[in-house]
């Protein structure tokens, strides 16, 4: 078990760029969830994931943001059209079906969109 | 989920006990408290959870009152790797969105030598 692996650790893109990121969840999780931190605020929920069903959704996920997790295990988050708003951690989380498993997060993707 | 309301900053001596509180006044029957914390740059790291007992494991001990109205995170011997910001978290046991976690802003915790 080699824990959560998010992949590229940091981006730099320019304005009007698309994105896109990868994470790689432990094996055994079926769920799967996606964050996103601003400096000095806590994580915000994205998106989540069970096996390869995307349950739900936040109204921040705008359209130029998609997530997909083909056959239920790597996910990758692209955000399109990039904004400087776009500027963030992104983290990404799996963890087994039910309220009494915490969550594992790996160590994000830092965008920076100039 | 119910809100929960943390202060803002503590301070910690090494090597003494850090105790961190957590009011979740409106927490319903159902929901468990959760408490992660994030050390700079890193992601958030799970550290304990408990419905209604008190629990204990190798990182601290979690601490909920009777009416289950306030939790307390112990750590018993801080270091100065404990400096972090640790977050409350109630978390809704049931329907299909139980699996999110809803972040608030958590409290500043730092370890003096």
């Amino acid at each position: 078990d080699t824990g959560v692996s998010q992949d590229p650790r940091h981006k730099i893109t320019k304005r009007g760029q698309n994105v896109t990121f990868r994470c790689d969840p432990i094996s055994e999780h079926n769920r799967l969830y996606w964050y996103r931190q601003t400096l000095g605020q806590g994580p915000e929920f994205l998106t989540y994931f069970q096996n390869e069903a995307q349950l739900e959704k936040s109204r921040l996920l705008s359209d130029r943001f998609s997530a997909e997790r083909p056959k239920g295990s790597f996910s990758t988050l692209e955000i399109q059209r990039t904004e400087q708003g776009d500027s963030a951690m992104y983290l990404c989380a799996s963890s087994l079906a039910g309220p009494n498993y915490g969550y594992t997060f790996g160590s994000g993707t830092r965008l920076t969109v100039v | 989920d119910a809100k929960t309301t943390q202060p803002p900053s503590m301070d910690c001596a090494e090597g003494r006990a850090a105790n961190l509180p957590c009011n979740h006044s409106t927490i319903s029957g159902n929901e468990y408290v959760y408490w992660y914390r994030q050390i700079h740059s890193q992601g958030p790291q799970y550290i304990i959870h408990g419905l209604k007992n008190n629990e204990t494991n190798e990182m601290a001990s979690l601490i909920i009152t009777e009416d289950r109205k306030s939790s307390t995170l112990i750590l018993p011997h801080a270091t100065l790797r404990d400096t972090a910001v640790y977050y409350c978290i109630v978390r809704f046991a049931g329907g299909t969105s139980y699996g999110k976690l809803t972040f608030g802003q958590g409290t500043i915790l730092t370890v003096h030598p």
